[in-house]
């Protein structure tokens, strides 16, 4: 069974740019779960996404932005960036909200 | 809101010690995961567990929701168990939630 894929591993991105990272689920889980973790910290969640509709958010601003697609895959959008938007982002899916996550393994963003 | 919390912070051990991790939490959760983050950042599973007792391998969690409390038991501890343990809880108070402990920090040395 092929686990979560998340892609680009890395990125270089100035201030002001945009970018999109994009996660592909394990096969069978719909809920796809997106964190931020920046160095040497904890992860905060970001964004929740069930059967094709966003189910919560946590506290960040609206340029942070995402959807899932109808084969259950999604993107995080993140606008307008800043330095302190250079983190690790982790994608989790899950079969539903009850059952265990499972995560990639991240894509790097550092913003110049 | 919820606060979830992990002790102790920093753990250095040597090969072969044992040990028990800990992630309190304020609130009443639906489901409790632990998880091992490695030097690459890699986030593994290794529990998932709202309550009761698990084990596999050398590692063992306890979850007493009750109590508003889990346990992780590493035991025989090897230098690849290095890393940061992280447990996290679902939180069905309002809109549902995923809440990340603090962490622990786990060096084991040779």
């Amino acid at each position: 069974e092929a686990g979560v894929t998340q892609s680009p591993t890395h990125l270089i991105k100035t201030r002001g740019q945009q970018v999109t990272l994009r996660c592909s689920p394990i096969s069978g889980h719909t809920s796809v779960y997106w964190y931020q973790q920046a160095l040497g910290l904890g992860l905060q969640f970001l964004l929740w996404y069930d059967e094709g509709e966003e189910r919560n958010r946590g506290n960040f601003p609206p340029r942070f932005s995402g959807r899932q697609f109808p084969n259950y895959s999604s993107e995080l959008n993140v606008n307008a960036l800043e330095l302190e938007d250079s983190a690790l982002y982790l994608c989790a899916s899950s079969r539903n909200r009850d059952q265990p996550q499972h995560f990639g393994d991240g894509t790097r963003l550092s913003i110049l | 809101g919820i606060q979830v919390e992990q002790s102790p912070p920093d753990l250095i051990l040597q090969e072969g010690a044992n040990s028990t991790l800990r992630c309190n939490f304020s609130d009443s959760v639906n489901n409790l995961q632990w998880f091992h983050q490695n030097p690459w950042g890699q986030l593994i599973n290794l529990f998932y567990i709202p309550s009761g007792t698990k084990q596999n391998g050398r590692l063992s969690a306890t979850t007493v929701a009750t109590e508003r409390y889990s346990l992780l038991y590493i035991s025989s501890s090897q230098t690849t168990d290095s890393g940061v343990y992280f447990c996290a809880v679902g939180v069905p108070s309002g809109t549902y939630k995923y809440i990340f402990g603090t962490g622990t920090r786990l060096k084991v040395l040779a």
